[in-house]
């Protein structure tokens, strides 16, 4: 079935380090991926996103890259900083269609070190 | 600032009663969702509504329902709380265009079911 999965449960980083967080998604057919980061008791925070059409994007510190061959995805944080640790999740979804939906991951936690 | 808000943030109730939760956006988007939010599972839709008067079912929609009046709110009816619903909650609006374009999450309500 369709499903997005994280490699990494858990990735523990110095500051200032990068990160990069994986992602795999198994739904050939999906055009439009989004990065959320969700701090403790706070809800899902958009950081990112990317369609199908690119294999890169790049924001402030961030950059999602796409490889559609092997269905990849993934997020990377540049100089981490203290306020970055969070749990970040992809999603993915085909857009289009009548009833398509946005499937999520369960989730990455990065966890920064001082 | 346009903004989506959900009430309460915290509830408390017993299994058998009814409880609603609040969720209230001004962006003026079509597209509102309810996801719950549980260890291992990611984010899970509930329901889901594409406009006024619009409601649709989600993956674990059982036990719950919603209704769509206006365009700002969208609120989530527990008909009979049951243990199982313990969990936290999200509303998410998106724009209508492309039906499931970037999501945009409240809060978050935790609820718990004794």
């Amino acid at each position: 079935g369709e499903s997005v999965g994280l490699h990494l449960p858990t990735l523990s980083v110095q500051e200032g380090d990068n990160s990069i967080i994986n992602c795999a998604y198994s739904n050939s057919a999906s055009d439009y991926f989004i990065w959320y980061k969700q701090e403790s008791g706070k809800g899902p925070q958009f950081i990112i996103d990317i369609r199908s059409n690119m294999d890169k994007r790049q924001g402030q510190r961030v950059t999602v890259l796409l490889n559609k061959t092997v269905k990849h995805l993934s997020l990377q944080i540049a100089a981490t900083q203290p306020g970055d640790s969070a749990v970040y999740f992809c999603a993915e979804t085909r857009t289009g269609g009548a009833t398509n939906k946005l499937i999520f991951g369960t989730g990455t936690l990065l966890a920064v070190q001082p | 600032d346009a903004e989506i808000t959900q009430s309460p943030r915290h509830k408390i109730t017993e299994t058998g009663r009814q409880v609603t939760l609040a969720c209230h956006q001004t962006w003026n988007h079509n597209n509102m969702f309810w996801y719950r939010q549980d260890l291992g599972h990611g984010l899970r839709l509930i329901h889901y509504s594409y406009g006024v008067q619009d409601t649709n079912k989600g993956e674990v929609s059982d036990g719950y329902s919603v209704s769509r009046s206006n365009t700002e709110d969208l609120p989530l009816t527990l008909e009979s709380a049951a243990s199982s619903q313990t969990s936290v909650y999200f509303c998410a609006s998106s724009d209508g265009r492309l039906r499931q374009e970037t999501q945009y999450f409240g809060p978050g309500t935790r609820l718990l079911v004794l």
